[in-house]
């Protein structure tokens, strides 16, 4: 069974600084991965995902993940932030072999200050 | 314009009375989906379809009900809506290989 654990409800960071959201997961088959942010009172927007190739993603506003095998892992990162990335964020774990079942983490609130 | 609509965005209802929610998507997607989004919970996939008539429970589909007659819609039914059905809806659809999934702008629906 696949299930999704997104390790803080809550980060807090200056903007400017590092931001690391973290995320673990478990499946029973090789997972496709993936980050979506959802401003306030809006629709989920896909950063980026994973799905086999690179274990590197890079994704939109220059966000970034790095798929870890070993740790089961998927962390999200950004090298500064921004006040506009200032959101929830949500990791997600798709699996499946004839239909495909979407398993969202809880997710992770975001604050930047300024 | 590539889109994910669905109707109505707000619903107020009462205990009992029978709705339903449109989803429909114009890229020809083959995947569609249905999630409700709680507070501290993410958001719980419902249904979900591979194809027209292949329909799939996701893990709260209790109370709900779906149908996909034609590609393009994916209508969320509550036959007998209750206050725990009180919630933020959103639809999905994806091209079945890419499995990235689009979304609908969400109905929030209230059940008095």
């Amino acid at each position: 069974a696949q299930s999704v654990t997104q390790l803080d409800s809550h980060v807090s960071v200056s903007e400017g600084t590092p931001v690391l959201l973290r995320c673990n997961y478990s499946s029973s088959y090789s997972p496709s991965l993936f980050w979506y942010v959802q401003h306030p009172n809006k629709g989920l927007q896909l950063l980026l995902k994973y799905t086999s190739a690179a274990t590197l993603v890079k994704g939109i506003n220059g966000f970034e993940a790095e798929f870890k095998k070993s740790e089961t892992s998927f962390h999200l990162t950004k090298p500064s932030a921004h006040m506009s990335d200032a959101a929830e964020y949500f990791c997600v774990v798709s699996e499946g072999t004839g239909g495909f079942k979407t398993i969202f983490g809880a997710g992770t609130r975001l604050f930047v200050k300024a | 314009e590539a889109q994910v609509t669905q109707n109505p965005r707000y619903l107020i209802t009462v205990t009992g009375k029978k709705l339903t929610v449109t989803c429909s998507q114009n890229m020809n997607h083959e995947y569609m989906s249905w999630y409700r989004q709680d507070p501290g919970l993410g958001l719980r996939q419902i249904y979900y379809s591979m194809n027209v008539e292949v329909t799939d429970k996701g893990d709260v589909p209790e109370g709900y009900k779906v149908s996909r007659k034609e590609k393009r819609n994916f209508p969320l039914i509550l036959e007998s809506p209750s206050p725990n059905q009180t919630s933020l809806y959103f639809c999905a659809s994806s091209p079945y290989r890419v499995r990235e999934q689009y979304f609908g702008p969400g109905t929030r629906l209230t059940v008095t």
